[in-house]
């Protein structure tokens, strides 16, 4: 059974960091493009980064660039976002997920972030 | 402001034919594949059509997807109860370099 796990995350005052880990299991994680994408409380998806199978292709929305870092560990089957430079706008629920644009689109349950003082 | 646009809202009586459509543009709609996730409440979402019109298995048969041009359409025909949730075009968007969502559309089951 394919399973996507996320942790890390929780309140974080505004200009601080979080990063948050998507654990893979059921399938061969190295074989797949990565995703994580957001959901801000009562509003629509957002697209957030991906990355592709070796971790040698990475691509981040703008509003994000510069403050987020995605990275993969295969050997672990695991995923990452190391979020730093908070914002308010920030605050949502985190999705980790496999193959976003493909006919093998798989989402975890995603990880709550919420930036407030 | 999404860079695709949905209707916020459909409905339609048990067993009805509710169209959704998504407009974009020749950057992502035009000249990329279109997804369609579906996400019921309190869920995350869910793959529901991939690359304009294919089910992924588990689908049933009664949602169907299209595209035209700078367009795509999703159709539930057959409408169940179990199908209110929000529903969610996407693409990639080479104008952008980021995969874009629509605003997504929420379904009623009247």
């Amino acid at each position: 059974e394919v399973q996507l796990v996320e942790s890390g995350g929780g309140l974080v005052q505004p200009g601080g960091s979080l990063r948050l880990s998507c654990v893979a299991s059921g399938f061969t994680f190295r074989s797949y493009w990565m995703n994580w994408v957001r959901q801000a409380p009562g509003k629509g998806l957002e697209w957030v980064a991906n990355i592709n199978q070796d971790g040698t292709q990475i691509a981040y929305v703008d509003s994000v660039k510069g403050r987020f870092t995605t990275s993969r560990d295969n050997p672990q089957n695991s995923l990452y976002l190391q979020m730093n430079s908070l914002r308010a706008e920030d605050t949502g629920v985190y999705y980790c997920v496999r193959d976003l644009s493909g006919g093998a689109s798989y989402w975890g349950q995603g990880s709550l972030v919420t930036v407030s003082s | 402001q999404s860079v695709l646009t949905q209707p916020p809202s459909a409905s339609g009586t048990p067993g009805q034919r509710v169209t959704i459509s998504c407009s974009g543009s020749s950057s992502n709609i035009g000249s990329k594949t279109v997804n369609w996730y579906q996400q019921l409440p309190g869920a995350a979402p869910k793959l529901l059509i991939f690359t304009n019109a294919q089910r992924p298995s588990g689908v049933p048969d009664r949602f169907s997807g299209s595209k035209s041009g700078t367009s795509a359409s999703l159709a539930i025909s057959g409408l169940q109860s179990e199908d209110e949730a929000d529903y969610y075009c996407a693409a990639w968007d080479d104008s952008l370099k980021s995969y874009v969502f629509g605003s997504g559309t929420k379904v009623t089951v009247l």
